[in-house]
């Protein structure tokens, strides 16, 4: 099975702009959850989506949002772009989000705000 | 609330040495931890994980981790050292909602 895939690998963008990144989920997995990876505050927990709704949310501002279309796929959008909006952010899929279930990572967008 | 605590930021080892990465985690409830490697440039890919079954696990690339409740550790081992083990190494717990992580583990492996 392909694995998650992440689109695109790397963004520029400036601040005060708006972003919007992509993901595609391992097939038949219907839970995707996205993570921000920085140097100083580690791995965070964004969101994840299930059957087309937001069922878990992070501690990030309404500037984070995102959706789950019904082939599973997803799109974070992150507005107004600060400058520590800096990040990889990481996409996982998992088959359900119930207990057992392992996320498996795409390779992540490298977003710089300059 | 569940967290993870890993011990070391970084971890020097020669070739063919012992591999320890040490994890420590608190949880309210019965624990799923797991552990994760990345490499530059790449996202995380699953090494291995505990779900409750056997206690010693076998992961991928001949890491195995040990689950002991009663010092609420899951270390991280490989009994000898190859060069592309150098990389970061998450350990995780799972909060029946989402990944909780530590701030990682920088491995360098010495030649």
């Amino acid at each position: 099975k392909a694995g998650v895939t992440q689109t695109p690998r790397y963004l520029i963008k400036t601040r005060g702009q708006q972003v919007t990144l992509s993901c595609s989920p391992i097939s038949g997995h219907r839970s995707v959850s996205w993570y921000q990876q920085t140097p100083g505050q580690g791995l965070q927990f964004l969101f994840e989506y299930f059957s087309e709704t937001q069922r878990n949310k992070g501690n990030f501002p309404g500037r984070f949002s995102g959706r789950q279309f019904s082939n599973s796929r997803s799109e974070m959008n992150v507005s107004t772009l600060e400058l520590g909006d800096s990040a990889l952010y990481l996409c996982a899929s998992s088959l359900d989000s119930a207990e057992e279930d392992t996320q498996y990572f795409g390779p992540g967008t490298r977003l710089t705000v300059l | 609330a569940q967290s993870v605590t890993q011990l070391g930021s970084h971890v020097s080892v020669s070739e063919g040495a012992l591999v320890l990465l040490r994890c420590n985690y608190s949880s309210s409830v019965p624990p799923y931890l797991f552990w994760y490697v990345q490499y530059p440039n790449q996202g995380l890919q699953l090494l291995l994980k505990y779900t409750s079954a056997a206690t010693l696990v076998k992961g991928i690339n001949g890491f195995e981790a040990e689950f002991k409740k009663s010092e609420t550790s899951f270390h991280l081992t490989k009994p000898s050292a190859h060069m592309s083990d150098a990389a970061e190494y998450f350990c995780a717990v799972s909060d029946r909602v989402k990944l909780v992580f530590g701030a990682g583990t920088i491995l360098r492996v010495k030649s």
